[in-house]
């Protein structure tokens, strides 16, 4: 088992650029989730994934993001156009029904 | 769903029991107690979990107070790979209640030599 695969792990962008972060969840696993930590806000969900299909995306912070889950095995986190206050680590986890959660090692965006 | 109280630091000598509190207050009857934590440059790790009962695994041990209000974690002998953020958290026995963890700020450990 690999565990939940992030990519890139480190990514630096001007701002208004478009910025991409890709996670590989652990197979089998049916919930996916994206999380964004600061040192402010700590932990906080952004969106999750049940089967595929978004089930709650109250804490995307507003339209400038976006996230999709095309299949069981890939999904990605899109931030157009990024603006400095988006800098953050970004991590995606992914569990079972009633299940720990698995974290991947996060994505640090920095955006200048 | 409930909230949690930590400290937010603690110092452990290596080799002594660390042991981390946890208030929980207001924690519900089907809601189980969660620890998870974080070394530094990676993703949250689970670590154990428990409803009413002491639980132990190879990680630590979880003892939770018979009225559920409060519960410490206990890592037997710390090593200096412990060093980490703590979080304490309570998560509801339903499905897709994962969405509303609250996680705080959680404890910081820091185990010295």
């Amino acid at each position: 088992d690999a565990g939940v695969i992030q990519s890139p792990r480190h990514e630096v962008t001007e701002m208004g650029q478009e910025v991409t972060l890709r996670c590989k969840p652990i197979s089998g696993h049916d919930y996916l989730f994206w999380y964004r930590q600061t040192m402010m806000r700590g932990l906080e969900l952004l969106i999750y994934f049940n089967n595929n299909v978004p089930i709650d995306d109250s804490g995307m912070p507003e339209d400038r993001f976006s996230a999709k889950m095309p299949n069981a095995s890939f999904s990605t986190l899109k931030i157009q156009p990024s603006e400095p206050r988006d800098s953050a680590v970004y991590f995606c986890a992914s569990g079972r029904f009633n299940s720990p959660l698995h974290f991947g090692n996060g994505t640090r965006l920095t955006v200048t | 769903d409930a909230k949690t109280t930590q400290p937010p630091s603690m110092d452990c000598a290596e080799g002594r029991a660390a042991n981390l509190p946890c208030n929980h207050s207001t924690i519900s009857g089907n809601e189980y107690v969660y620890w998870y934590r974080q070394i530094h440059s990676q993703g949250p790790q689970y670590i154990i979990h428990g409803l009413k009962n002491n639980e132990t695994n190879e990680m630590a041990s979880l003892i939770i107070t018979e009225d559920r209000k409060s519960s410490t974690l206990i890592l037997p002998h710390a090593t200096l790979r412990d060093t980490a953020v703590y979080y304490c958290i309570v998560r509801p026995d339903n499905a897709g209640n994962n969405r509303k963890l609250i996680w705080g700020l959680g404890t910081s450990l820091a185990v010295n030599p």
